[in-house]
């Protein structure tokens, strides 16, 4: 696609459901990232993926976090046992590197998650 | 640890005034640093990427320098407009990371 495509765009959820996003990078872009933003804060890095090599799961901030990219394309974050301090906007970004160093990122509009 | 600061975290400004954001990091190993802008609700998007090589890059409006020797990167902004208005983010990739590390945010409203 020309863009990073996410979705959903919004997500409310009950605490303790199961979500799952989703993010489709830019054709071509072997770098995937997942960042979250909360509320007032900064980006937190979460995983990346760089072609077949294994993720970087660095910064998932419990084992609830998981994420997977099938086919070196569209990418899963699921998030199991939701938790109000999940509540963040879920940003996946994707990169046309080759390098162990980041190359221009390009964001797609993110995934608006609330846990009530 | 690598750390990435913007200041001011909030500015005010009238419609066309040159301003000078500001970004600073705590590691000389920069790979590259991208600037990128945020509106409220929405997803970044990348305004301008110096490579380490590089003292700056410009893109109409908009020109960003980088100094490695002092960890500091500037984003200028001539002639703002309102629609400048929102947030922007400096991200610095460091060798031999996969991730870039973002600063705060620099919010500015430019109000006409």
């Amino acid at each position: 696609g020309a863009g990073v495509s996410q979705s959903p765009s919004n997500k409310v959820t009950e605490k303790g459901k199961d979500v799952e996003l989703r993010c489709d990078p830019i054709s071509g872009h072997t770098a995937l990232y997942w960042y979250r933003q909360s509320l007032g804060q900064g980006l937190e890095f979460l995983i990346y993926f760089q072609g077949n090599s294994a993720p970087d799961k660095s910064g998932l901030p419990s084992d609830r976090f998981s994420a997977e990219r099938t086919g070196g394309s569209v990418s899963t974050l699921t998030i199991q046992r939701t938790q109000q301090e999940d509540s963040a906007v879920y940003l996946c970004a994707s990169s046309l590197t080759a390098r162990r160093s980041p190359g221009e990122l390009f964001f797609g509009e993110g995934s608006r998650l609330t846990v009530l | 640890k690598q750390e990435v600061t913007q200041i001011p975290a909030a500015l005010s400004v009238p419609e066309g005034e040159n301003l000078v954001l500001n970004c600073s990091f705590t590691d000389s190993a920069i790979y590259n640093l991208q600037w990128f802008r945020q509106d409220p609700g929405k997803g970044l998007t990348s305004l301008l990427l110096i490579q380490s090589s590089q003292r700056e890059q410009t893109s109409g409006r908009l020109n960003a320098s980088l100094d490695k020797s002092s960890g500091r990167s500037t984003l200028y902004i001539a002639a703002s407009q309102p629609g400048d208005s929102a947030t922007y983010l400096c991200a610095v990739g460091f060798y031999n990371t996969d991730k870039l590390i973002f600063g705060t945010g620099t919010r500015l409203q430019v109000f006409p």
